[in-house]
């Protein structure tokens, strides 16, 4: 059964750096999503993102972040200049037409140190 | 406010026992609801949505739109089941994001 993969599994960093996380559909899905969820609080949303432009965002998806599909496979969040507050686990998923099941991948979890 | 309430934190049964886990919404207009379970080290993954009414690994949900509620049922709760569980809505809109609660770690003991 096809999954979402995302990659690196974990990645720390020093504050200020930009990271990169990358995130590989599942290839017949049209809707893309970001998710994060801070260590003991709820998963919660950051952007999602159909046809090459973001249709919906949240209050933390600010100018720091920004997301992009550099080709017909991947789909990434990149995190200018980080923060210790951006440590978390970032969830990517997707979905086939929008308003069925959003399948997730394992997560990255993202130390800024 | 779109909001989703687990007021539970954890839930500790023995196996065999019936097993609820409680999930209360706020949302203007009419919600898509959802269970996400997430076994250890696996990723989220969807266990039932309110429209397909299915019942999926003995689990059931009815969703009370008088009392905005979901809550997630089984009525002999197996080891296997112990889990995180997470109850979350979304609009009816193409591509709209899913709302989570805080989830409810659910542990089961022989």
């Amino acid at each position: 059964e096809p999954e979402v993969t995302q990659t690196p599994s974990h990645q720390v960093t020093q504050m200020g750096q930009e990271v990169i996380l990358r995130c590989v559909p599942i290839s017949n899905h049209l809707y893309f999503y970001w998710y994060r969820q801070i260590l003991g609080q709820k998963v919660e949303f950051l952007v999602s993102f159909y046809n090459n432009e973001i249709s919906e965002k949240s209050e933390i998806f600010d100018d720091q972040f920004s997301v992009e599909r550099p080709d017909g496979s991947n789909f990434t969040l990149k995190i200018r200049s980080t923060k210790l507050e951006d440590s978390a686990m970032y969830f990517c998923a997707s979905g086939r037409d929008g308003r069925e099941t959003q399948y997730f991948g394992p997560g990255t979890r993202l130390l800024v140190l | 406010a779109q909001r989703v309430t687990q007021p539970e934190k954890l839930l500790s049964v023995f196996k065999g026992a019936p097993v609820e886990l409680k999930c209360n919404y706020s949302y203007s207009g009419s919600p898509e609801l959802f269970w996400y379970v997430q076994y250890s080290r696996q990723r989220l993954q969807l266990l039932l949505r309110h429209i397909s009414r299915e019942s999926i690994k003995g689990f059931t949900a009815d969703l009370n739109k008088g009392e905005t509620s979901f809550h997630l049922k089984k009525p002999f709760a197996q080891e296997e089941d112990s889990a995180m569980y997470y109850c979350a809505l979304s609009g009816n809109q193409a591509g709209t994001a899913l709302i989570f609660g805080k989830g409810t770690t659910l542990s089961v003991s022989s």
